[in-house]
């Protein structure tokens, strides 16, 4: 079964919009947490990392203002997309470590109209 | 710097035909993990397998095999009897041992298996 819950699967919203997604490890604690986009055809790509209690760590090139990104506890990352516009729209996917594994969540499909 | 190589990008075999998916690494480092995932068309990504840098064991799981060569850094994915079910995108990953080491992809293959 999974390990690693992402919610929601899609969303379709206006331009403008604020989303959110959340990211859950299921049955084990994860300190870090991760945020991908991938973009059709195309490999996964890191935004940031994001480590509990603390502020997450952005890759070159992401807006951290338009990415927000909050790791409360042991278990919950969440995504915020603020002031979504069309080029947001892209496939967001979380992932959390366990050991020496990471895992990954079934992903966000995002359409900006 | 991490680097993951996958140079195949499409790959298309009949059904129970055999398929090898190649990945070759380069890393300095001397400890690391290298992994496989499949995203089939729903788009999740599904773990296959992780293998240590100090395991060159080869793994066999059902229909998938492993087989990893240090000395060609090469960590390359047989499919044996593949079936239509195979047909998906397979990634293969490195990350170092730390703590809060990222996984470096490759491209990705794109594997379609005809009936």
């Amino acid at each position: 079964g999974a390990v690693v819950s992402q919610h929601p699967s899609w969303v379709i919203c206006k331009s403008g919009t604020s989303v959110k997604i959340e990211c859950r490890s299921l049955d084990f604690q994860a300190t870090t947490m991760f945020w991908y986009r991938q973009f059709p055809k195309q490999s996964l790509m890191l935004m940031a990392t994001s480590n509990e209690g603390s502020k997450a760590t952005y890759e070159q090139g992401v807006e951290k203002d338009k990415f927000l990104i909050n790791h409360a506890s042991l278990t919950l990352s969440t995504l915020t997309v603020t002031s979504a516009h069309p080029e947001d729209s892209s496939f967001y996917i979380c992932s959390a470590r366990s050991e020496a594994t990471q895992h990954f969540g079934d992903g966000t499909r995002l359409s900006i109209l | 710097a991490q680097k993951v190589t996958q140079a195949q990008t499409e790959i298309s075999v009949v059904e129970k035909e055999d398929v090898t998916l190649d990945c070759v690494y380069e890393t300095r480092d001397t400890t690391y993990y290298l992994f496989w995932y499949k995203q089939p068309p729903s788009g999740e990504l599904v773990f296959l397998i992780r293998r240590n840098s100090f395991d060159e064991q080869n793994e066999i799981s059902g229909r998938y095999s492993w087989n990893f060569q240090k000395s060609t850094s090469s960590f390359n994915f047989t499919i044996t009897a593949s079936q239509v079910v195979d047909s998906a995108v397979y990634f293969c990953a490195l990350r170092l041992t730390g703590a809060n080491s990222k996984l470096t992809f490759g491209k990705g293959i794109t594997l379609s298996v005809r009936p």
